[in-house]
């Protein structure tokens, strides 16, 4: 069956890169598309990325100049990598299997991973 | 990028009630819109997609709607289950964009 786990270090000091890990199975990261979501604790939902099954990626225009999503297809692992951390980064950071048309509709949530930036 | 400006930001309603949450679209999104219902500690449900097609497993008081470049999230009467946060996210164009969210609480 279709899963995703991130993995990562759970605090980061400010000013440092967070890098984070997602892997994936039950399905080809060659073939689809994977998303990174974060939530500040207390807060909402903020979409951060996508990388597309042909390696691709889309972000958010806030955290585009900081953030990058890479993949090692063979590994079934997707990265995502942030640099100049501030405390506002703290969050729950997600990665997210989603596929939709006008009639159907699948995702998979990976459980989460918490990351605090402190010092 | 388009902004998705979602109301209230909470609420508080009693069982039974009809309940709607709002989103409001900066740009057209056409319905390309997701719903989802996250609770304490867990990661989101999706509730409805492609702004108003009902997800798998979800139950039939809830339901979506759309006006113009308006969003709409119905609960038809409210059940104590349905306590938790909502959020809109639109999936027109990238980056993708959620509303800030509306949490939900029993009065």
């Amino acid at each position: 069956q279709v899963q995703l786990k991130e993995s990562g270090p759970g605090l980061v000091q400010p000013s440092e890169t967070l890098s984070l890990t997602c892997t994936v199975s039950g399905f080809s990261l060659g073939s689809n598309s994977v998303h990174w979501v974060r939530q500040p604790p207390g807060k909402g939902l903020e979409w951060m990325g996508i990388i597309r099954s042909g390696g691709s990626t889309d972000y958010n225009s806030a955290l585009k100049s900081r953030l990058s999503i890479t993949r090692d297809t063979s590994k079934s692992q997707l990265f995502l990598k942030m640099n100049s951390l501030q405390t506002e980064d703290t969050a729950i950071y997600y990665c997210l299997f989603l596929f939709t048309t006008d009639s159907y509709y699948v995702d998979f949530w990976g459980q989460g991973v918490m990351v605090t930036v402190s010092s | 990028d388009i902004q998705m400006t979602q109301s209230p930001s909470s609420m508080s309603a009693s069982l039974g009630d009809r309940v709607t949450i709002t989103c409001q679209a900066s740009q057209d999104i056409g319905n390309n819109l997701i719903w989802f219902q996250q609770k304490p500690g867990k990661s989101p449900r999706p509730m409805i997609y492609y702004a108003t097609n009902l997800a798998n497993g979800v139950p039939s008081r809830f339901s979506g709607s759309r006006s113009g470049s308006d969003y709409s999230l119905t609960i038809s009467s409210l059940e104590s289950e349905d306590m938790a946060d909502y959020h809109c996210l639109q999936y027109k164009q990238y980056p993708y964009t959620f509303g800030a969210g509306t949490k939900l609480e029993l009065k």
